[in-house]
C-alpha cells in the first residue's frame, strides 16, 4: 500500500499567488482530513470529509482557503491568495471508518514570501 | 466540543528510563477512541497505540501503554525502557462517534531522550 501521498513536498510561492495542495488517500478509505501544523498553534484540524462530503469545515480560518474531494481518490485544499502567515505544514489524511485510526501523509511545507 | 489538553509542553528522560506523558479531553459521547501520534525531526505522524473507550483493559504495544481513566477522563502514555529513537514530538488524539469522526489533537509533548 503506497499510503496517503501528498504533493508537493515543498512549496514556495509570493504573497498573492493561488496555492493548491493536492493528496490522494489510502485505496478504500472514506474519511479525509486535512490539518495544518505550525509552532504557535499546533495542529489545527481545517476540514474533513466523510464519503467525499464535507463534514465540518469551521477550522477554515477564512474565505481565501477552499477544500474539494471530486472523487474517493482526490482532494485539494486551495489558498487564493495566499499569505504569509499561511506558513506553515499541512498534512492530509485518511482513515477506512469514522472511528479508526487515521493514516498521515508526509506533509506539504508552504512558505510564502 | 471535544477538547484534548497535552499540560506537559516538553519533557525529558535517560535512555533506559521509563517516562509518561500526560494527556485529558473534555466530552459528553459515551463511545469514543484515543490515540497516541509520535512526530519525530522527519515530521512524518505515526501511530503509537490506540484505546477503544469501551474496554477497560488498557492497551499496550511492546514498551509503550497506556492508563486510560474514563472516569477522570485521562489518558496517559507510558514509554518502557526509553530508546534515542523515542525522541519526537508526541500528541494525544481524540476520535467522536457521533460527530461524524471528528479526529481532535491536543498540543503536542516534546520529549527528549539523553544518553
Amino acid at each position: 500500500d503506497a499510503g496517503v501521498i501528498q504533493s508537493p513536498r515543498h512549496e514556495v510561492t509570493e504573497m498573492g499567488q493561488e496555492v493548491t495542495l493536492r493528496c490522494k488517500p489510502i485505496s478504500g478509505h472514506n474519511s479525509l482530513f486535512w490539518y495544518r501544523q505550525t509552532m504557535m498553534r499546533g495542529l489545527e484540524l481545517l476540514i474533513y470529509f466523510n464519503n467525499n462530503v464535507p463534514i465540518d469545515d469551521s477550522g477554515m480560518p477564512e474565505d481565501r482557503f477552499s477544500a474539494k474531494m471530486p472523487n474517493a481518490s482526490f482532494s485539494t485544499l486551495k489558498i487564493q491568495p495566499s499569505e504569509p502567515r499561511d506558513s506553515a505544514v499541512y498534512f492530509c489524511a485518511s482513515s477506512v471508518q469514522m472511528n479508526t485510526e487515521a493514516f498521515f501523509g508526509q506533509g506539504t511545507r508552504l512558505t510564502v514570501v | 466540543a471535544q477538547t484534548v489538553t497535552q499540560s506537559q509542553p516538553e519533557m525529558s528522560v535517560q535512555e533506559a528510563e521509563t517516562v509518561t506523558l500526560s494527556c485529558t479531553y473534555d466530552t459528553s459521547e459515551s463511545n469514543y477512541y484515543l490515540f497516541w501520534y509520535k512526530q519525530p525531526p522527519s515530521r512524518q505522524m505515526i501511530l503509537v497505540i490506540r484505546q477503544e473507550a469501551y474496554k477497560q483493559q488498557n492497551a499496550t504495544e511492546n514498551r509503550f501503554s497506556v492508563n486510560f481513566q474514563k472516569a477522570a477522563k485521562s489518558f496517559s502514555l507510558k514509554i518502557s525502557d526509553s530508546q534515542l529513537g523515542d525522541t519526537a514530538m508526541y500528541f494525544c488524539a481524540f476520535r467522536g462517534g457521533t460527530s461524524y469522526g471528528k479526529l481532535t489533537f491536543g498540543q503536542g509533548t516534546i520529549l527528549t531522550v539523553h544518553p
